[in-house]
């Protein structure tokens, strides 16, 4: 079945350093979804990329999926501590018979030290 | 329009007893889900209904039951609770299966003992 994989786990970094997680599909997907998690709650939807090379921003995020529809990465510059969280990557690819399936990656935890 | 809403919040079982947990949503989306959340394991996909009337096995289905009850009402049955069923368990929707982003609810807190 589809597998989406996404690196680091985790991440710690420093108040106003960069941060990036990448986010890999075994199988061409139709469209990537990000999702940030804060702790304690539940995930909450942050942007869906779906055509090839599509970069999208969103203030400080920055958000990229692959020419090949199959990898992506969200980019956070000078993080504050209100990113603290986990963010997940969801590859929604066709699974036949006329359904789609939306998996998950296991998310990347992000720690902001003040 | 309160989204997608689950009780209980919280929740203690002894090993083999039952219940159910209930997920309601009020945006008129088709697709539901049920999804556990372990440490380090993201979210697994339990069971889903693609639509009102339809439920399909998702990557985790044992020692669950669902039943959409109509369009708004998807809920979760454990039949016979064990501890491996200690999770955080999310109910989601979404309006079609193709493109759309999916609404988390707040989540129940299982624990089995």
């Amino acid at each position: 079945g589809q597998q989406v994989m996404q690196i680091p786990q985790y991440q710690h970094v420093q108040e106003g350093e960069d941060f990036t997680t990448y986010c890999n599909s075994s199988t061409t997907l139709s469209n990537i979804q990000w999702y940030k998690q804060r702790p304690g709650g539940h995930p909450v939807f942050l942007i869906q990329l779906v055509k090839s090379g599509e970069v999208k921003k969103q203030k400080r995020l920055t958000f990229q999926f692959g020419e090949a529809k199959k990898n992506s990465s969200l980019h956070i510059t000078a993080t504050q501590t209100t990113d603290v969280g986990t963010y997940f990557c969801a590859g929604l690819a066709f699974s036949g018979a006329g359904s789609y399936q939306l998996t998950f990656g296991k998310g990347t935890k992000l720690s902001v030290i003040p | 329009n309160a989204g997608v809403t689950q009780t209980p919040k919280f929740q203690v079982l002894k090993t083999g007893q039952s219940m159910t947990l209930q997920c309601a949503q009020d945006m008129n989306h088709n697709s539901m889900y049920w999804y556990r959340q372990d440490p380090g394991m993201g979210l697994r996909l339990i069971y889903y209904s693609a639509s009102e009337g339809t439920t399909d096995k998702g990557e985790v289905p044992n020692g669950y039951n669902v039943s959409r009850l109509n369009k708004r009402e998807f809920s979760l049955r454990l039949e016979s609770a064990a501890p491996s069923q200690t999770s955080v368990y999310f109910c989601a929707s979404r309006l079609g299966q193709d493109t759309d982003t999916q609404y988390f609810g707040p989540g129940t807190r299982l624990t089995v003992l």
